[in-house]
């Protein structure tokens, strides 16, 4: 079981948007749509944005929306907003029970 | 309002065993959902450790499941994480968080962090 794959880092100007990758295997995301995302802010407990692949939480911004292809699950953010700069996670259900995270990508509002 | 809060030693000693307790508020962790435990070591980013049905059943991450047993009492309304064997490695602030599914983590606790140190 080993840790999803996205990219370190991505950045966007306000208005802006911005998508963030999140790629596993045939084993977890390509298998289950059970794919969820997460926001953190420093010093924060994440907070979940999307979960079902793209289904949004009530309270979440419809700026967030999550989609899917293969083994590669996509997070965007509409019309960046400075609040937006945060960390994010993918999640994903890796069959017998297991959950299994990505390894977290930091968002910078320039 | 449903809360989490974790509690337990910030300073834990190699070879030992870390233990966490998670006090849930405002919801009867009997009457359902998953509940689980997820840390961040410093800088890094979030691992799950293992969760805990509320009839009881356990499902543990296979790198840790060695180590770790995850408990719920439901007298007091709380549930537990016991890591045995400890190093400097699982210095990590600690989460406890309840699930509607298996990765739909809707609910945190602020987090505790944990040092292993002597």
């Amino acid at each position: 079981q080993s840790a999803l794959t996205q990219p370190a880092s991505v950045s966007g100007s306000p208005g802006q948007s911005i998508t963030i990758s999140c790629t596993g295997t045939s084993s977890d995301v390509g298998s289950y749509n059970l794919v969820s995302w997460y926001q953190q802010h420093p010093g924060k407990a994440p907070k979940l944005m999307i979960y079902e692949v793209s289904k949004r939480p009530s309270g979440v911004s419809n700026r967030f929306s999550g989609s899917k292809s293969g083994n590669t699950a996509s997070l965007t953010i509409s019309g960046l907003q400075a609040e937006d700069e945060a960390d994010y996670y993918c999640c994903s259900y890796a069959g017998s029970s297991a959950v299994v995270f990505g390894g977290g990508t930091k968002l910078t509002v320039l | 309002q449903v809360q989490l809060q974790e509690s337990g030693p910030g300073l834990v000693k190699p070879s030992e065993t870390l233990s966490l307790t998670c006090a849930v508020s405002g919801y009867s962790i009997s009457s359902g959902y998953y509940w689980g435990w997820i840390r961040q070591p410093p800088g890094k980013g979030l691992e799950w450790i293992g969760s805990i049905y509320h009839s009881g059943s356990t499902y543990y991450n296979p790198s840790l499941k060695s180590r770790v047993t995850i408990s719920v009492d439901t007298s007091k309304n709380q549930f537990s994480l016991k890591l045995s064997s400890v190093t400097a490695a699982d210095t990590a602030v600690y989460y406890c968080a309840r699930s509607a599914a298996r990765n739909r983590f809707d609910l945190w606790g602020r987090g505790t962090l944990v040092t292993v140190s002597s």
